[in-house]
């Protein structure tokens, strides 16, 4: 399975300032997830993102809020953009492995906006 | 609304107790997947079922896939401190994966 790297993997933000968060895949994969989740909640998709392609965002999630980048098939960055008290959330990033579509996570980026 | 529905939302035991958490749709999926996310981390693939009435046993951990394929369910036998966690079933949804909203574990030592 594939071995995934995130960073920061925490964070303590100032109101509307911008954080990146780094995924790095130790193997080449097409797509890659970023996953929103609040506190105590489940796993909210925010987007897939395809090297060579703009990332496709889920409903309720846009590309200025949060821009994603994948320069190559084994990292990816996504920003949270002007960020506020509501945006404090770990921030998962993930591949997919097999026809059962299994999930592979980073450890995750817990961000904490004051 | 959930496609996913599990139950309970929290469950909190003693160790050596056995537990059992749900997972519901009204969906018929391909497959289900059974997640543990500890504090801190991201969450870690336990198992995935994929033919209706499958029974897969990991250690003391026990998962069932339901003949119809809409349910699924995870018994724990004789749980440990070392169980604890959030347990989140998920379904391929056309191209994305959907999680159920998670099942809290805490067992007391």
């Amino acid at each position: 399975s594939a071995v995934i790297s995130q960073k920061p993997s925490r964070d303590i933000c100032q109101r509307g300032t911008s954080l990146t968060i780094q995924c790095q895949v130790d193997s080449q994969v097409t797509m890659m997830f970023w996953y929103r989740q609040q506190p105590g909640q489940s796993l909210t998709l925010i987007a897939t993102a395809n090297q060579g392609s703009e990332a496709t965002y889920e409903s309720g999630f846009v590309i200025d809020k949060f821009p994603i980048s994948r320069p190559n098939l084994t990292f990816s960055t996504l920003t949270v953009s002007n960020m506020s008290p509501e945006d404090s959330s770990i921030y998962l990033c993930s591949v997919e492995e097999g026809a059962a579509r299994e999930l592979f996570f980073g450890e995750g980026s817990r961000l904490t906006v004051l | 609304t959930q496609l996913l529905e599990q139950s309970p939302q929290f469950l909190s035991i003693q160790e050596g107790e056995n537990l059992t958490v749900y997972c519901n749709s009204s969906s018929v999926f391909s497959s289900l997947q059974w997640y543990r996310q500890e504090p801190g981390e991201g969450p870690v693939l336990l198992v995935t079922v994929v033919t209706g009435g499958e029974v897969k046993k990991l250690k003391r951990l026990t998962f069932q896939f339901g003949d119809a394929r809409k349910d699924s369910s995870l018994h724990i036998t004789a749980a440990q401190p070392g169980d604890t966690g959030l347990y989140l079933c998920a379904g391929p949804n056309d191209y994305k994966l959907s999680f159920g909203a998670g099942t809290t574990v805490t067992v007391r030592a």
